[in-house]
């Protein structure tokens, strides 16, 4: 089956911009966590969602913001761009909240320039 | 909130050699410990996960152990490969409280290289 995909996989982006970054996870997962990876902070938590509400929210400023749709696709989506938002954006899927498996896909690069 | 570290940054063995990787957490309800293993552009990729009610896990080369007094756990690979040269992330997360294991902490990660 196809695994959690995210689109689109570049981005670059000016400063000041928003952008929309869309995950859609393994058929019949319902959980959606969001992480940044930088070389700097290394892998940073975001937020979580389950049934379209969030359940988690890591220390990042309200410029970052998600959703859930019921279709269990997510999109997060980055306000008034700054250049350390740079980063890989991941997105990792879950079958429900009690399953602890997560599985990655495979990001997407954004670039503030 | 939680913590993790992890030891070495780096780490180079010969083809052959065994392999260990440490992680420590700081809080003590976390009870999901996973381990990824991410090649260079690609996907964090999951390879092996323990529970806090287990104190070891092994699936083939890799095992990991976990001491929950100590708070630490350790990633073993043996006869490592040249495929196994990879960055490795251990991770901690607790589903205390009804929340879920979605909110993973991460290591700062080990690049291992092994020389054939």
């Amino acid at each position: 089956k196809a695994g959690v995909t995210q689109t689109p996989r570049y981005l670059i982006k000016t400063r000041g911009q928003q952008v929309t970054l869309s995950c859609s996870p393994i058929s019949g997962h319902r959980s959606v966590s969001w992480y940044q990876q930088t070389p700097g902070q290394g892998l940073q938590f975001l937020f979580e969602y389950f049934s379209e509400t969030q359940r988690n929210k890591g220390n990042f400023p309200g410029r970052f913001s998600g959703r859930q749709f019921s279709n269990s696709r997510s999109e997060m989506n980055v306000s008034t761009l700054e250049l350390g938002d740079s980063a890989l954006y991941l997105c990792a899927s879950s079958l429900d909240l009690l399953n602890y498996g997560y599985t990655f896909g495979s990001g997407t690069r954004l670039t503030v320039v | 909130g939680e913590n993790v570290e992890q030891h070495p940054s780096t780490l180079s063995v010969q083809e052959g050699d065994s392999a260990v990787i440490k992680c420590t957490y700081s809080d003590s309800a976390s009870n999901y410990f996973p381990w990824y293993k991410q090649e260079l552009g690609k996907r964090p990729q999951l390879i092996i996960d323990i529970r806090s009610n287990v104190g070891e896990k092994k699936d083939q080369r890799i095992a990991v152990t976990l001491n929950k007094t100590a708070k630490h756990f350790s990633l073993h690979i043996t006869e490592t490969q040249p495929e196994d040269s990879a960055v490795y992330f251990c991770a901690a997360s607790s589903n205390a409280g009804g929340t879920s294991y979605g909110k993973l902490t991460f290591g700062q990660g080990t690049i291992l290289t092994v020389h054939p």
